[in-house]
């Protein structure tokens, strides 16, 4: 059973744009989420998080929203930038000790110039 | 950029053959992984490592063992390679909080592409 959903496999955008990618959560204990951005031929690397103490995190361009009662998390890119052309993962955690973090299966983005 | 090394990065075996993929870190980080990507599941965790000769368990360690006998090593090993563990490997670490348990926050490597014949 997949915890950590990422339904759209897909999203392309105009460049100046904003561009919204969303994440579905099944574990109610998790409390700790992130946001990871993938080039071709490079390991992911860290963009963002939120605690579930918050519903907002901003920095930069990037911002995650959290809405724990839905189980949603979304990252806003503004404005979008055909750099941020990417593979980008959700992921969340408990941060009460587990060494184990979910990841989504991914949704590629697409800037176009 | 963290220190972290993955070897080999590219390696093509024929099914049955034992492989040993090797990730090496300057950061002297206590938590360490190996993930595998895959089309259609994203990052799935093989095993992790919270300690010298101290690993345990992900969401898809049959047919994989690991060893971390140095701090800065963390060894992935197919025993006896087969088609569907063909995929790019990653190597990832983090920090520790300061609470204890790691952060989350993981560093990646930058992958070792095995394709099993």
């Amino acid at each position: 059973d997949q915890q950590v959903k990422q339904n759209s496999p897909s999203l392309s955008v105009q460049e100046g744009r904003i561009s919204i990618l969303n994440c579905d959560y099944t574990n109610s204990m998790f409390d700790y989420f992130l946001w990871y951005k993938k080039y071709p031929a490079e390991g992911p690397t860290f963009l963002i998080s939120i605690s579930s103490i918050k519903d907002k995190n901003e920095d930069g361009r990037f911002t995650v929203f959290l809405n724990k009662s839905a189980k949603h998390l979304s990252l806003h890119i503004v404005p979008s930038q055909p750099g941020d052309s990417a593979v980008y993962f959700c992921a969340a955690t408990t941060q009460g000790g587990s060494e184990k973090l979910v990841f989504g299966k991914g949704m590629k983005l697409t800037v176009n110039p | 950029d963290a220190g972290i090394t993955q070897s080999p990065r590219h390696k093509v075996t024929e099914t049955g053959t034992p492989v040993t993929l090797r990730c090496h870190q300057t950061e002297n980080h206590r938590y360490m992984y190996w993930y595998r990507q895959d089309p259609g599941h994203g990052l799935r965790l093989i095993h992790y490592s919270y300690g010298v000769k101290d690993t345990d368990k992900g969401e898809v360690s049959d047919g994989y063992s690991v060893s971390r006998s140095k701090t800065e090593d963390f060894l992935l090993t197919l025993e006896s390679a087969t088609s569907s563990q063909t995929s790019v490997y990653f190597c990832a670490i983090s920090e520790d909080r300061v609470a204890g348990g790691p952060t989350g926050e993981l560093f990646f490597g930058e992958g070792s592409r095995l394709t099993v014949l």
